[in-house]
């Protein structure tokens, strides 16, 4: 079964640190690009990274960047998101997302097709 | 920065068809894709590349793009379609979702 199971949450007071964990199973982790979306209590979807198979193209949402770091290690299946200087802003439910499957060096994109069951994260002092 | 537009909800007679809509300048230059997403669950693939529909999603689904409106088309909804619905597009080196459309089945 293809399946992502987030980890890591918790919580933590203002300016404090955390890392979240994305399991993979089921499918080969190493040819998919992958997210962290997150959502706030009673709001919509907000991205907030994203990284390519190779781990060559990183990117951040504004409202992250220069705090949040996205890594992956393909042997271990495994995605990650370590959270820096926490604002109470950045509560909210967290999801690791597929995104685009990489064949033969060429990229196929099917949307986030497959999401994590997510792992809430609350800043609060 | 690239900007979606989603009415704030949608109600539909059950058995009747819902329309949901997803502004952006041009967006039929782009891949739209949608996600449907129930309290308290993860959101789910509705929708990729304006029309396709992922393995599992019913045929009552459509999806379309034209000028600056995509639509995802809901055909003889149900109880069990209530939910909220995003549209989502790259925008460079970003995913932007809409703000999202809450549907509600009358």
């Amino acid at each position: 079964e293809v399946q992502l199971v987030d980890s890591g949450g918790g919580l933590v007071q203002p300016g404090g640190s955390l890392r979240l964990s994305c399991a993979a199973s089921g499918f080969t982790f190493s040819d998919y690009a992958m997210n962290w979306v997150r959502q706030a209590p009673g709001k919509g979807l907000e991205w907030v990274s994203y990284i390519s198979t190779s781990m060559t193209d990183i990117y951040y949402a504004d409202s992250v960047k220069g705090r949040f770091t996205i890594s992956r290690d393909n042997a271990r299946n495994s995605l990650y998101l370590q959270m820096n200087s926490l604002r109470a802003e950045d509560t909210g439910v967290y999801y690791c997302a597929r995104d685009e499957v990489v064949v033969g060096g060429r990229s196929y994109f099917y949307g986030m097709d497959v999401w994590g069951q997510g792992t809430t994260v609350t800043v609060s002092s | 920065s690239y900007e979606l537009t989603q009415s704030l909800s949608v109600s539909v007679a059950l058995g009747q068809t819902a329309r949901i809509t997803c502004g952006g300048n041009n967006i039929e230059k782009r891949n739209v894709h949608w996600y449907r997403q129930k309290p308290g669950q993860a959101p789910v693939l509705l929708m990729y590349r304006d029309n396709n529909r992922p393995s599992g999603i019913p045929e009552r689904f459509s999806g379309s793009n034209s000028g600056n409106t995509a639509t995802l088309t809901i055909s003889r909804a149900q109880a069990g379609d209530e939910a909220d619905y995003y549209c989502q597009v790259w925008d460079s080196t970003s995913w932007v979702f809409g703000a999202g459309t809450k549907v509600s089945v009358l």
